[in-house]
């Protein structure tokens, strides 16, 4: 079984400032990673994934996040928040290539602060 | 290129009404997800399907059915209706492996009263 923590319910920044969102997993098998972004009253976005490929993955926007597989981690981070950046963000996991579900965790909503 | 559509995008039912939701995924993908997110929390899984066949089911009462057609659109249907069936369901789209990712539609937002 899979599950997902992320650590933090809301962040705030100021603009321009390192943004850090955190994500640890579990997973009994090799695990594929996502981050997605929300918008008020709107669907996810994808902003990047991790498919057991680099362990660094770059996304829209300017998101990226790294795999550590021994800290169980993906956290995503990005180097200057905009204020466009405001948004509820979720990470998930799937345990294997095939047709798994996605696993969420409960969002962690980011505010920027000019 | 469409991306994911759902219909209807708002819906007011009545407790014990029965709702269908729609979705049409991407031209070429054949695989849909149906997702239920309660306000405040992160969407829980509820059915997949792949080549119209059942793929998962959530942890979701029976109550809840889904199919996918021939096109590769998709129903949800919920019976009986309850005040806690109120979210925003979201579908998803795929090409049917995982690591390629899931596009979602913009949601139908069902409010139970």
């Amino acid at each position: 079984a899979q599950s997902v923590t992320q650590l933090g319910s809301h962040v705030s920044v100021s603009e321009g400032a390192l943004v850090l969102l955190r994500c640890n997993y579990s997973s009994s098998v090799p695990p594929y990673l996502f981050w997605y972004v929300q918008y008020p009253n709107q669907g996810l976005q994808l902003l990047l994934k991790y498919t057991s490929a680099a362990t660094l993955v770059k996304g829209i926007n300017g998101f990226e996040a790294e795999f550590k597989k021994s800290e169980t981690s993906f956290h995503l981070t990005k180097p200057s928040a905009h204020m466009s950046d405001a948004a509820e963000y979720f990470c998930a996991v799937s345990g294997d290539s095939g047709n798994t579900p996605l696993v969420f965790g409960k969002g962690t909503r980011l505010s920027v602060i000019a | 290129d469409a991306g994911v559509t759902q219909s209807p995008t708002h819906l007011i039912k009545t407790r014990g009404q029965h709702v269908t939701l729609r979705c049409s995924p991407i031209s070429g993908h054949k695989s849909v997800s149906w997702y239920q997110q309660v306000l405040g929390q992160g969407p829980q899984f509820i059915f997949q399907y792949y080549e119209k066949e059942e793929r998962g089911r959530g942890n979701f009462p029976d109550r809840f059915s889904a199919r996918q057609f021939p096109n590769y659109s998709s129903e949800l249907n919920v019976n009986a209706l309850l005040l806690g069936d109120s979210a925003l369901y979201l579908c998803a789209s795929s090409s049917g492996t995982v690591q390629y990712g899931y596009t979602f539609g913009s949601g139908t937002r069902l409010t139970v009263v």
